[in-house]
């Protein structure tokens, strides 16, 4: 139980285009879900939460604008890297959490964007 | 501010061996809760073991165990009887805040490798 799953794992685009990552939640219903963006080598730092119907918390630095994220319905939230640049390439994955309440997040497999 | 301190970049083990990788940890909360995640060259976040702040016995999940010290405010994880697919880096990470609108402050990790 608890899978989460992310699309796609990989994607590469040229810069200047939009990018949409999808993070779903596969057995359960995810109240909250979380991105966070891992550079090579480094820790997870968290960009944003959301929480189904309502808008995303952003971390403090993370650009509203430039990281869309809608978190639609119970088992799927979305992250659009909107106008990527180079600077943009990172290794980008999402947690979802089964309740409010609960303490452990399940993480989906994560997605390596390049862009170029 | 709350933060997670893990102090060895990299740990080898042979095969068959138990390993102890060290976290601390600073907050201020009374209630809180400690996790460890393992993380595969693959990018997936794999969650291990989890205990929380009130909890008495220290957690235990197979091969894993959390050392818990509250006074010490250290959470260590122990990996009994290694593994080669041991290898792998391992994050530590505190719950920072209460409710529903929780999230996971992660340490800088450890990178696990396991001799045959």
């Amino acid at each position: 139980g608890a899978v989460v799953s992310q699309h796609p794992s990989w994607v590469i685009c040229k810069s200047g285009t939009s990018v949409k990552i999808e993070c779903r939640s596969l057995d359960f219903q995810a109240t909250t879900m979380f991105w966070y963006r891992q550079f090579p080598k480094q820790s997870l730092m968290l960009m944003a939460t959301s929480n189904e119907g309502s808008k995303a918390t952003y971390e403090q630095g993370v650009e509203k604008d430039k990281f869309l994220i809608n978190h639609a319905s119970l088992t799927l939230s979305t992250l659009t890297v909107t106008s990527a640049h180079p600077e943009d390439s990172s290794f980008y994955i999402c947690s979802a959490r089964i309740g409010y309440g609960q303490e452990t997040q399940y993480f989906g497999p994560g997605t390596r964007l390049l862009v170029l | 501010a709350q933060k997670i301190t893990q102090t060895q970049p990299g740990m080898f083990v042979q095969e068959k061996e138990a390993v102890t990788l060290d976290c601390t940890y600073d907050t201020s909360d009374q209630s809180y809760g400690l996790f460890w995640y393992k993380q595969p060259s693959s990018g997936e976040m794999i969650f291990l073991i989890y205990q929380g702040s009130y909890d008495e016995q220290n957690a235990t999940e197979g091969r894993y165990s959390l050392n818990f010290q509250k006074a010490r405010k250290s959470a260590n994880l122990v990996i009994s009887a290694s593994q080669l697919g041991d290898s792998a880096m391992y994050f530590c990470a505190m719950r920072e805040g209460l409710g529903g609108y929780n999230k996971l402050i992660f340490g800088a990790g450890t990178r696990l490798a396991v001799h045959p």
